[in-house]
């Protein structure tokens, strides 16, 4: 079974600064994704990154990247120029490549952008 | 493309009765959909996937005679709970997904207040 584990619960930043989210997994597997997830107030679930493990190269999605150390079994969301409507909880999520989409999903984390 | 809707998006009933809630796919066709529960500032849990035509597959610890899944089409799976009580207050999120898709695609959710 898949793990994920996001260590830290809370989390702010300035406006216009750079902060970064923590997340770490548990695998055997050797094929699979892993996602970014926002959840703002309004609770709709907003994909923000996806990577797929067989490419080396860090996804990046204008303000958002990721780095992914597969053999640390680590990825770490990169949020710069933060702005107002970054607040939100975020989730990182693992899915094993043919499992029919089904999603492991991490603790997550409260991000408050304080302008 | 890729739109989830659920329907209602707030519901209050009171305790014992039943209540269906809809997740439909509006613009593709759905090999599966899941159904999560979350509380507040807590990560979703998932309570069962469901597939067209087959029986929904529970997660440990979900009653699935409580929480009654039915996946009538490839556009449309319905949550029905059962003789609700306060207890099962909760906000349920649906996603959907394609076959080899590799993704979720996620309903708005839906707050359900029993009194």
């Amino acid at each position: 079974a898949q793990t994920v584990t996001q260590s830290q619960p809370e989390m702010s930043v300035q406006e216009a600064e750079t902060v970064t989210l923590s997340c770490t997994y548990d695998t055997s597997e050797n094929n699979y994704y892993l996602f970014w997830y926002k959840q703002p107030p309004s609770r709709q679930m907003i994909l923000v990154i996806r990577q797929e493990a067989y490419k080396q190269q860090n996804a990046t999605e204008n303000r958002f990247s990721v780095n992914f150390q597969k053999a640390a079994k680590s990825f770490s969301l990169k949020i710069s120029d933060s702005q107002l409507g970054d607040t939100a909880m975020y989730f990182c999520a693992f899915m094993k490549e043919g499992s029919y989409g089904k999603l492991t999903f991490g603790q997550g984390t409260i991000l408050t952008v304080h302008p | 493309g890729a739109v989830v809707s659920q329907h209602p998006s707030w519901v209050i009933c009171k305790s014992g009765t039943s209540v269906k809630i809809e997740c439909r796919s509006l613009d593709f066709q759905a090999t599966t959909m899941f159904w999560y529960r979350q509380f507040p500032k807590q990560s979703l849990m998932l309570m069962a996937t469901s597939n067209e035509g087959s029986k929904a597959t529970y997660e440990q610890g979900v009653e699935k005679d409580k929480f009654l899944i039915n996946h009538a089409s490839l556009t449309l799976s319905t949550l029905t709970v059962t003789s609700a009580h306060p207890e099962d207050s909760s906000f349920y999120i649906c996603s959907a997904t394609i076959q080899n898709y590799n993704e979720q695609f996620f309903g708005p959710g839906t707050r359900l207040t029993v009194l």
